[in-house]
């Protein structure tokens, strides 16, 4: 079976700065890594798909990258707005969702 | 603007089953683009896929939960529905439905159900 290895499992930054959460999957899954926002209280958000491709409506500060085993998720400026928790899903099999990654502001 | 929203009884008893509904507003199930799914986010916030329906004919069930999971497309009424029995604690979580690429990825998604699994 498939592990996804999210990391960190929490992160801490200022506004304005760049962030960057990792994915990694126990086996070769191609592009098939897709990132969720959470909000507190609320329903996972679908922000990328295919590893890179920003979904419509999605501000241009996120981003994706990677395919095969490693994959990023990088938020170039960090909003207020964005404090989260990041998940990633894999589907080369069926659906599997990393742990998540909790963004606080400093 | 598609709008997917859960009920169903916030509290299930131990062997019993637990039964959901997803209504669907502003689409229409009957769209051959795309499947319905469930899934549950456990007390730890992991998120657990637990199922798909592509127009009642082809269902897709995680493995582990396979052998007590249902789910089921209602089209006249535009909802579709999740069956689980019998059920224990563990399958206390938040249940959320959601329109699905194929079981590639979930969007939008319902704003989620608490279930309680307590005798």
């Amino acid at each position: 079976d498939i592990q996804m290895t999210q990391s960190p499992s929490s992160l801490s930054a200022s506004v304005g700065d760049r962030v960057t959460i990792t994915c990694q999957a126990s086996q070769d899954i191609g592009k098939y890594l897709n990132w969720y926002q959470q909000k507190p209280g609320k329903a996972p958000k679908l922000l990328i798909y295919d590893s890179s491709n920003l979904q419509t409506g999605v501000p241009s500060r996120f981003s994706g990258s990677g395919s095969g085993t490693d994959f990023t998720f990088t938020i170039s400026s960090l909003q207020p707005e964005d404090i989260a928790t990041y998940y990633c899903q894999q589907y080369d099999n069926l659906p599997l969702f990393g742990g998540g990654t909790k963004v606080e502001i400093k | 603007q598609l709008q997917l929203q859960e009920s169903g009884p916030g509290l299930v008893k131990p062997s019993e089953t637990l039964s959901l509904t997803c209504t669907v507003s502003g689409g229409s199930l009957r769209s051959r683009h795309y499947y319905w799914g469930w899934i549950r986010q456990l007390p730890g916030k992991r998120l657990e896929w637990i199922g798909s329906i592509f127009h009642s004919e082809n269902t897709y069930y995680n493995p582990p939960l396979k052998s007590r999971v249902t789910i089921s497309l209602d089209t006249s009424k535009n909802q579709f529905s999740l069956k689980l029995s019998p059920v224990t604690a563990a399958d206390t979580a938040v249940y959320y439905c959601a329109r699905g690429v194929g079981i590639k990825w979930f969007d939008p998604w319902g704003q989620g159900t608490l279930v309680t699994v307590s005798s």
